[in-house]
């Protein structure tokens, strides 16, 4: 049973468009979410994170939007770069992050040129 | 500040044997995870050591354990090797336990079982 899905396995965005990126879940225990962004070869990187007591959250490009009654979050990148093109994964975790954290199996963001 | 160190990068290993993957941590880091990835199942949680305890296990058998040394170094083993066990094992380590401190990954340990 996946907890975390990530629904689109691919996403092709014009540079200099807005890239949006999908994310729902089916515990709602979870109270804390995040992205990471993943090139090849190398581990994911930590982007942004939301707590459940907020529903946006803003750091430069990138912005993550959480809607709790629909559970689904997305993840808006703004504007898109060529060096954005990555898996990007959401991430989700409930009390304190004790059971570790729940991937969705990521999103491979094409920014074409 | 150099990142999480995870040797050796490539393992091939034969069926019915064991492994010992190494992650060392960002230097003043004390928490360190462990996930699996697949290809099927993407990135799962195997297990967390914080200040030389394991706090928390994942859904996985008896055959993946693991430990953390007081310099806050891990490992992690698997024994009775299958073929299912083909994955890229990724150590993470981060100042706190919990959420809300951010995981930093290494570049991970790619697993082949023949």
């Amino acid at each position: 049973d996946q907890q975390v899905k990530q629904n689109s396995p691919s996403l092709s965005v014009q540079e200099g468009r807005i890239s949006i990126l999908n994310c729902d879940y089916t515990n709602s225990m979870f109270d804390y979410f995040l992205w990471y962004k993943k090139y090849p070869a190398e581990g994911p990187t930590f982007l942004i994170s939301i707590s459940s007591i907020k529903d946006k959250n803003e750091d430069g490009r990138f912005t993550v939007f959480l809607n709790k009654s629909a559970k689904h979050l997305s993840l808006h990148i703004v504007p898109s770069q060529p060096g954005d093109s990555a898996v990007y994964f959401c991430a989700a975790s409930e009390g304190g992050g004790a059971d570790g954290l729940t991937f969705g199996k990521g999103t491979h963001l094409i920014i074409q040129p | 500040k150099a990142g999480v160190t995870q040797t050796p990068r490539y393992l091939i290993k034969t069926r019915g044997q064991q492994v010992t993957l190494s992650c060392s941590p960002i230097s003043g880091h004390r928490s360190v995870s462990w996930y699996q990835q697949t290809p099927g199942q993407g990135l799962q949680f195997l297990f967390e050591y914080f200040s030389e305890t394991q706090r928390n296990k994942g859904n996985f058998p008896g055959r993946f354990s693991g430990r953390q040394f007081s310099n806050s170094r891990s490992e992690m083993n698997v024994s009775t090797l299958e073929l299912g066990d083909s994955a890229l094992y990724l150590c993470a380590s981060s100042l706190w336990t919990g959420s809300n401190s951010p995981l930093h990954f290494g570049n991970g340990t790619r697993l082949t079982v023949t």
